[in-house]
């Protein structure tokens, strides 16, 4: 079966202390590994796709990477402002219209 | 560009109800999927419309229903609500070009509540 796996479920910063999310999969051929941050009581807004092992993506602070199990969400130096819940999913060739997502990380930047 | 749009933005109903939910498509997308999320969790994929039909659908019972139409605007019915019911239901507009498909963007989200 298809799964996601997010770790941790939350995670507490200082202002300008570095780390990463995690998120592990299951999925029988990947067509695409997407990062989507969410507000509270707003959707999902799209961060970045990979497609295949060792490709790396950067935006700002964030920069994602994949290896054929998993997909790291490093956050450098972050900020208040980077203070969200971060949802990975999966898309399967089996079904390109099915995103497969984790139950996300909560992350708490504090200044 | 006017990116995915979804009303009402919060609706309350009652257990045995029906709804209906609507979303506008982004700009240039022709493909509507639907989400359903309850709190402290991931979107749960309930069904993709291309072309005006229903493309996948998750595990859901068939109370869920939609519509796609030919502005690619879309529509999610649920009848004979349920208590576990009570979500975020999210729209995903993408688009799907020579049978490619690419990311999915997401509405603000319907929050109903089930009474």
């Amino acid at each position: 079966e298809d799964q996601v796996t997010q770790s941790p479920e939350a995670l507490r910063l200082q202002e300008g202390e570095s780390s990463s999310l995690n998120c592990s999969y299951t999925v029988s051929g990947l067509r695409g590994l997407f990062w989507y941050r969410q507000d509270p009581g707003k959707g999902p807004e799209f961060l970045f796709t990979l497609y295949s092992a060792g490709e790396e993506k950067e935006k700002e602070r964030l920069k994602a990477t994949l290896t054929k199990k998993e997909s790291f969400l490093h956050i450098t130096a972050p900020k208040p402002e980077d203070s969200a819940t971060y949802l990975c999913a999966v898309q399967a060739y089996s079904n390109t219209g099915k995103l497969i997502f984790g139950q996300g990380t909560t992350l708490q930047v504090k200044p | 560009e006017t990116g995915v749009t979804q009303s009402p933005t919060h609706l309350i109903k009652t257990r045995g109800q029906q709804v209906t939910l609507r979303c506008s498509s982004q700009s240039g997308h022709n493909t509507v999927s639907w989400y359903q999320q309850a709190l402290g969790q991931g979107p749960q994929f309930i069904f993709q419309y291309y072309r005006e039909e229903e493309n996948g659908r998750g595990n859901f019972p068939p109370r869920f229903s939609g519509l796609q139409f030919p502005n690619y605007s879309s529509e999610l019915n649920v009848n004979a609500l349920e208590l576990d019911d009570s979500a975020l239901y999210l729209c995903a507009s993408s688009l799907v070009a020579r049978e490619v498909p690419y990311e999915q963007y997401f509405g603000p989200g319907t929050r109903l509540t089930v009474t």
